[in-house]
């Protein structure tokens, strides 16, 4: 009930097209979601986060929507860039316990 | 504005050897934990520590052990070198309190095991 599904593996897209990764969980008492984003030789940094009280959330090209009621949640790279290339990871927790990860997607954006 | 730093960046060892990876925070952060990462793995939690003098286990603590004397620093020890601990681990702090706190990543030890 812990575990975060991610899905793809891997992905390959096109400069300036939209990148697509998928996540989903089981236990509804989380309420945080976040996006990590993973360059080579780097820690894990935070892209961008959600909390189940809203639907969708913009920062510039990346976008999360969330989807409750499936329990799911994605996100989105619109206009996708060669520096983009890199390994994302969601996860999700609750106040009191330890992140979640999913097992990450490795991103690569062809120029 | 260091964050969070780890040393050292890489390391290799020998089968039964031990050694301490290092890790410090200057955000002073209650929760420190650390992870291993391997590939298609994702991030699994190791140890994590709530505050100064609590330690807890994570998810595959077996060969690793923590402890945590300050807010600042948090020590992974592994105790007799496996093979199987070859991996890239990370240190992370987050501040406590609401679940929204962003967990802080230093950037990774790259360990071997021969």
């Amino acid at each position: 009930q812990q575990q975060v599904k991610q899905s793809p593996q891997s992905l390959i897209v096109q400069k300036g097209g939209i990148s697509i990764i998928n996540c989903a969980y089981e236990n509804t008492a989380f309420d945080y979601f976040p996006w990590y984003q993973q360059f080579p030789g780097k820690g894990p940094a935070l892209l961008i986060a959600i909390r189940p009280d809203v639907s969708e959330k913009k920062e510039g090209r990346f976008t999360i929507s969330f989807n409750k009621s499936a329990k799911q949640f994605s996100l989105h790279i619109m206009d996708s860039q060669p520096g983009d290339s890199a390994t994302y990871f969601c996860a999700a927790s609750m106040e009191g316990q330890n992140f979640v990860f999913g097992p990450g997607t490795r991103l690569s954006v062809l120029p | 504005n260091a964050g969070v730093t780890q040393t050292p960046k890489f390391q290799v060892l020998k089968t039964g050897q031990s050694m301490t990876l290092q890790c410090a925070q200057d955000m002073n952060h209650e929760y420190m934990s650390w992870y291993r990462q391997d590939p298609g793995m994702g991030l699994r939690l190791i140890h994590y520590s709530v505050g100064a003098g609590i330690t807890d286990q994570g998810e595959v603590p077996n060969g690793y052990n923590v402890s945590r004397s300050t807010t600042e620093d948090f020590p992974l020890r592994l105790l007799s070198a496996a093979p199987s601990q070859t991996s890239v681990y990370f240190c992370a702090s987050r501040a406590t309190g609401a679940s929204n706190q962003p967990q802080h990543f230093g950037d990774g030890t790259r360990l071997s095991i021969l």
